[in-house]
């Protein structure tokens, strides 16, 4: 089955320590990309990934990192979480099409809570 | 910069009724791709429509429909004879490289 695979679906963890949120996706897509939900804001994006060795920041991605050494995998890492970090986030993948037309494909999102 | 605009926090339909969800886009690329997904109170993102930049008609899904609206940079939503199951979170996106996407409209459907 074609999907995207986030893991911790739900994760409360403690301010400063370090965690990783992992992302999947077995459709062989080149791009991936992580977001944040927030109420009224939407999802603002963290990082996205054109390719391997390949991101780019999005528009908040201030305290995150990611890495992307393999195709399928796009891990989203706090160094050093806080609690304005609390919050509800995806990653997508899809291919690249030209002119756009490609959706993306979500994951089912992890819960976040830094106390 | 890219930037999306929903400027519909909520919106209430009654059932079988149709609905406009509105979405304007700022881009300068003459290349990209609009798109509107559903977030149910479960959480998941849901394809719902795509359209081209370069698209003559306006797309159609079933009971969604997109206007398209290039002049106005406009990219609405239409569902026609809303369901009780149409309830729920409504984005619109923008694609020229990355995804972007608007802060979304809550729709309720009123039985």
């Amino acid at each position: 089955e074609a999907q995207v695979t986030q893991n911790p679906r739900y994760l409360i963890t403690v301010t400063g320590k370090k965690l990783t949120v992992t992302c999947s996706q077995n459709m062989n897509h080149e791009y991936m990309s992580w977001y944040r939900q927030d109420p009224g804001l939407g999802l603002r994006q963290i990082y996205y990934s054109m390719n391997v060795e390949a991101t780019d920041k999005g528009d908040v991605p201030e305290g995150y990192k990611v890495s992307r050494k393999e195709k399928r995998n796009f891990p989203l890492i706090l160094e050093s979480p806080s609690p304005n970090q609390t919050s509800l986030y995806f990653c997508a993948s899809s291919l690249i099409a030209h002119r756009g037309g490609t959706e993306a494909f979500f994951g089912q999102g992890t819960r976040l809570t830094v106390v | 910069a890219q930037k999306i605009t929903q400027t519909q926090p909520g919106m209430f339909v009654q059932e079988k009724e149709a609905v406009t969800l509105d979405c304007t886009y700022d881009t300068s690329d003459p290349s990209y791709g609009l798109f509107w997904y559903k977030q149910p109170s479960s959480g998941e993102m849901i394809f719902l429509i795509y359209q081209g930049s370069y698209d003559q008609q306006n797309a159609t899904e079933g009971r969604y429909s997109l206007n398209f609206q290039k002049a106005r940079k406009s990219a609405n939503l239409v569902i026609s004879a809303s369901q009780l199951g149409d309830s729920a979170m409504y984005f619109c996106a923008m694609r020229v490289d990355d995804m972007r996407f608007g802060a979304g409209t809550r729709l309720t459907v009123k039985p």
